[in-house]
């Protein structure tokens, strides 16, 4: 079974311009995370999908951040204008829907710089 | 105070040692702990979950939940050079929803 699979793996942009992540799920998983680790600091939860809706959201730093999950299976998370500050690697994980523990499986991520 | 805390590290510990990491947590009412353990550049990887008070054993690894001091901690026993890893303490919160509040890990050196 494949695992969660995340693009790019790295991604080097400059300030004000636009990236897009992409995410997929590991199959038959509903549910669907981003989190994020800045440099130095702890991975921190941005948000969560039930399938095509947002089950959670409260990590989303600013409006500059635009989740999306259309058709309920990958989701993208776009940065617009991005900012220094957002230089970090972004995690996507996922889970089955009906799980009772919730165990979070991880992909590999994608490191974002911003200069 | 942060809601989940680790101590940074690094644990050094000799090969064939037991290594002890622990992590408290703010939340009371958590319900849900996790210990996840990343190799450097690369993804968390799950290898212990625990919801209740007491033990839980796989393996080498034991994780162990005391709800009452707010602590979980995991015990690697038969250290060995590949656990050389940092160490991710990961707490579902009781506030209805399913994010993982992670502390910032420890890492854990295995000197063989």
């Amino acid at each position: 079974e494949a695992g969660v699979t995340q693009f790019p793996s790295h991604s080097v942009i400059e300030k004000g311009q636009t990236v897009t992540l992409r995410c997929d799920p590991i199959s038959g998983h509903d549910n669907l995370y981003w989190y994020r680790r800045v440099m130095g600091k702890e991975i921190k939860f941005l948000l969560h999908f039930v399938k095509e809706s947002k089950q959670d959201e409260s990590g989303m730093p600013n409006n500059r951040f635009l989740a999306e999950r259309t058709g309920g299976t990958y989701s993208t998370l776009k940065v617009q204008p991005a900012e220094l500050e957002d230089s970090g690697v972004y995690f996507c994980a996922s889970t089955q829907s009906g799980s009772t523990y919730n165990e979070q499986f991880f992909g590999p991520g994608t490191r974002l710089t911003v200069l | 105070q942060k809601e989940v805390e680790q101590n940074s590290g690094p644990l050094s510990v000799p090969e064939g040692a037991i290594a002890s990491l622990n992590c408290t947590y703010s939340d009371r009412g958590s319900q849900s702990f996790f210990w996840y353990r990343q190799y450097s550049g690369k993804s968390p990887e799950l290898i212990m979950s625990i919801y209740s008070n007491g033990d839980k054993e796989d393996g080498r690894f034991t994780a162990q939940l005391n709800k009452a001091s707010q602590y979980v901690s995991l015990l690697i026993r038969d250290s060995q050079p590949s656990d050389s890893a940092t160490y991710l303490c990961a707490v579902i919160g009781n506030t209805g929803f399913q994010k993982l509040v992670f502390g910032t890990g420890t890492r854990l050196l295995v000197s063989p």
